[in-house]
């Protein structure tokens, strides 16, 4: 079957730097993409990685392996507005969208 | 309007009721989904349209029914739901080239609802 694992859960303190990870078992792959959702709201897009490496994007990078199956969404300087949930999605080799559970991120001053 | 809207925002029905949820895009998208949201668990992918064809989910009750008169509206019919219906039920819309979903999907802000 096809999966997508996440930290239910992570706490950070404002002003530092968090690491989001997300692995990945899916048919296929046609690029990754990081959301961001705050309680009671649509997701919003944050990046797309369809080859290895970094993508930087202000505070936001997100990074990803395909031989190891693995991203990572990296945030850097946090603010209190940045708690939030972050959701993992993979597009599969069907070119369907697999979602992960996402990440509750919990900002603390 | 911009984006994508959804309405209701919030809605509360009983097991023998009819009811649909409406969405709309404002950004010339060409494919539009239905999904549902429940807490702590991946988004479901409900429905698809795309240009304008349904892409079958075959594990959706058929207590669900999804219209898409064109390629800026999407309605979701419901009736005869139960209480584990209960969920948010977000509407989003992509660009489409050829059978490929290469962009990402824009959500609308969801419809809460529950079912007593």
């Amino acid at each position: 079957g096809q999966n997508i694992d996440q930290p239910t859960e992570m706490t950070a303190t404002e002003g530092a730097i968090v690491q989001i990870n997300c692995t990945y078992q899916t048919s296929g792959f046609n690029g990754l993409f990081w959301y961001q959702q705050h309680a009671g709201e649509a997701p919003t897009f944050l990046s797309y990685n369809v080859l290895d490496g970094l993508e930087e994007k202000g505070r936001f990078s997100s990074f990803l392996s395909r031989s190891k199956g693995y991203s990572y969404l990296l945030l850097k300087e946090l603010q209190m507005k940045d708690s939030a949930s972050y959701l993992c999605a993979v597009l599969d080799s069907n070119y369907q969208l697999i979602w992960g559970a996402g990440t509750k991120l919990i900002i603390k001053p | 309007e911009t984006g994508v809207t959804q309405t209701p925002r919030h809605l509360v029905m009983g097991m023998t009721n009819k009811k649909s949820l409406k969405c709309e895009q404002h950004l010339g998208h060409n494919a539009m989904y239905w999904y549902k949201q429940s807490a702590k668990k991946p988004l479901e992918l409900m429905f698809v349209y795309s240009l304008e064809e349904r892409v079958e989910n075959n594990s959706v009750p058929s207590r669900f029914s999804p219209e898409c008169p064109n390629s800026s509206h999407l309605f979701l019919h419901l009736h005869t739901l139960q209480p584990e219906d209960s969920a948010l039920y977000l509407c989003a819309s992509s660009s489409q080239k050829g059978g490929e979903v290469i962009y990402e999907q824009y959500f609308g802000p969801g419809t809460r609802l529950t079912v007593t």
